[in-house]
């Protein structure tokens, strides 16, 4: 299966820290994207990073991506209540389809 | 304005039967998909879709059919439905085969009961 894992499956946190997810794949990939699912709704996506990048920024987001370990990191800084979802990484392979293979989500709460 | 809308929202229906979930993107994407994610929120590719090519992942039952009457259009049958098939179906769409920096765009969802 090319279902990626994440880890934490949960994280808690206090309002204005900062949140750490990270994920881990089994194949070779195209890119790896990051999404945000608020409860009952759909995906948004957050950040793509590509295969020959290593980190990349996006306001208060930093992922990093290590293809030699085949693993990436989501740092969401300062964070707010409104942040509170779960998080999923996607894997897109390398046959060029653009099918993205999900990772199991790490589920996000910020306290107020 | 939604990018990407799927109806009905909420599905609720008797085994056996056939159903249809409807998606519409208005972005001028290319590529349209359908993602099925399951009481313990995995999320599983079901088929991409552009105007060339359909690409069906092997474990998805031939019970299920998409149909893209136009390329702004993808629609998820399923016929003779079965309980496990409970679940929320997610539309998508991307600008091409290419993912591009923006990722793929997702509907709402359509939870699916099966009684």
């Amino acid at each position: 299966s090319q279902q990626g894992e994440e880890d934490p499956q949960a994280l808690s946190i206090q309002e204005g820290e900062n949140a750490t997810m990270n994920c881990s794949y089994k194949t070779s990939i195209n890119n790896l994207q990051w999404y945000r699912q608020n409860s009952g709704r759909g995906l948004v996506h957050l950040i793509l990073i590509r295969s020959n990048e290593r980190e990349k920024h996006s306001g208060r987001l930093r992922v990093t991506l290590d293809t030699s370990k085949k693993s990436s990191s989501l740092l969401i800084t300062a964070s707010r209540a409104a942040d509170t979802a779960s998080y999923f990484c996607a894997t897109s392979d390398l046959t060029g389809a653009n099918n993205l293979f999900f990772g199991t989500g790490t589920r996000l709460t910020v306290i107020p | 304005d939604t990018a990407v809308s799927q109806t009905p929202k909420y599905l609720v229906t008797q085994m056996g039967n056939d159903k249809s979930i409807k998606c519409e993107q208005n972005l001028g994407h290319d590529t349209m998909y359908w993602y099925k994610q399951d009481s313990k929120k995995f999320l599983k590719i079901m088929f991409s879709y552009n105007n060339k090519e359909l690409i069906i992942n092997e474990t998805v039952p031939n019970r299920f059919s998409p149909k893209s009457p136009d390329k702004a259009h993808l629609n998820l049958h399923i016929n003779s439905l079965e309980l496990g098939d409970s679940a929320v179906y997610f539309c998508a769409s991307s600008r091409d085969l290419e993912a591009g920096d923006r990722g793929q765009f997702f509907g709402p969802g359509t939870r699916l009961t099966v009684l």
